[in-house]
């Protein structure tokens, strides 16, 4: 059985703050993961990919992944009342498998 | 930029009824998927598509359901005799493949039961 767990939150954090997300994934054969962002009632909205153990960087993002813990996180950096939703993680194996996605964790940015 | 969309945004139909859900994936994706969300769950992974057949389905993707590519652009998915557990958030994905795993969402249908 496939799972990827996060905290539900909700996770409070003041506005120009460091959010962190982290999640854990039971599947070892996972090999591509990502961090979506969903505002209520609407669709996830794809925010990174990791492929590979480390850190990668886009704009105010920050992804990290640590296979051998089974581990990913998110950083969101300056955080903005616009980032506040829920944070899903997901993971997949290769080719045309789908996404397991975690329950999210909902952020809340504090102004 | 392209993007993933959807139709109808919202159905309603009746218990025992069947439906079909439309998307139309961004051009030149190879992969398919679609997915559901329950009210306050998770979503989860229904089925994907490649090269014009099923690559992977889950548990949840019995007999009751069944995907279609009728031309080169539409992407359908059939619930033949819905039930009230099936009332949920659609969502249509598409990836680009090539190495490039990243699934890009529509903006999802609305099913409704009664």
């Amino acid at each position: 059985q496939k799972e990827v767990e996060q905290n539900s939150g909700p996770l409070s954090v003041p506005e120009g703050a460091i959010a962190s997300l982290n999640c854990t994934y039971s599947d070892r054969g996972s090999q591509s993961f990502f961090w979506y962002r969903q505002y209520s009632g609407k669709s996830p909205e794809l925010i990174m990919s990791i492929y590979s153990n480390g850190d990668k960087e886009d704009g105010r993002f920050t992804a990290q992944l640590n296979k051998a813990s089974q581990y990913v996180s998110l950083l969101i950096r300056d955080s903005q009342p616009s980032d506040s939703a829920t944070y899903l993680c997901a993971v997949k194996r290769g080719g045309a498998d789908g996404l397991t996605f975690g329950k999210g964790t909902h952020l809340i940015i504090q102004p | 930029e392209p993007e993933v969309t959807q139709t109808p945004s919202h159905q309603v139909t009746q218990m025992g009824q069947e439906v079909i859900l439309r998307c139309v994936p961004i051009s030149n994706h190879l992969y398919f998927y679609w997915y559901r969300q329950i009210l306050g769950q998770k979503v989860e992974f229904l089925v994907s598509f490649y090269n014009n057949e099923i690559s992977e389905k889950s548990e949840i993707f019995d007999d009751q359901f069944s995907v279609e590519r009728p031309d080169g652009s539409n992407f359908t998915l059939k619930i033949r005799s819905t039930k009230l557990e099936d009332s949920a958030m659609y969502f249509c994905a598409s990836s680009p493949g090539g190495g490039n795993y990243e699934q890009y969402f529509g903006p999802g249908t609305r099913l409704t039961v009664t």
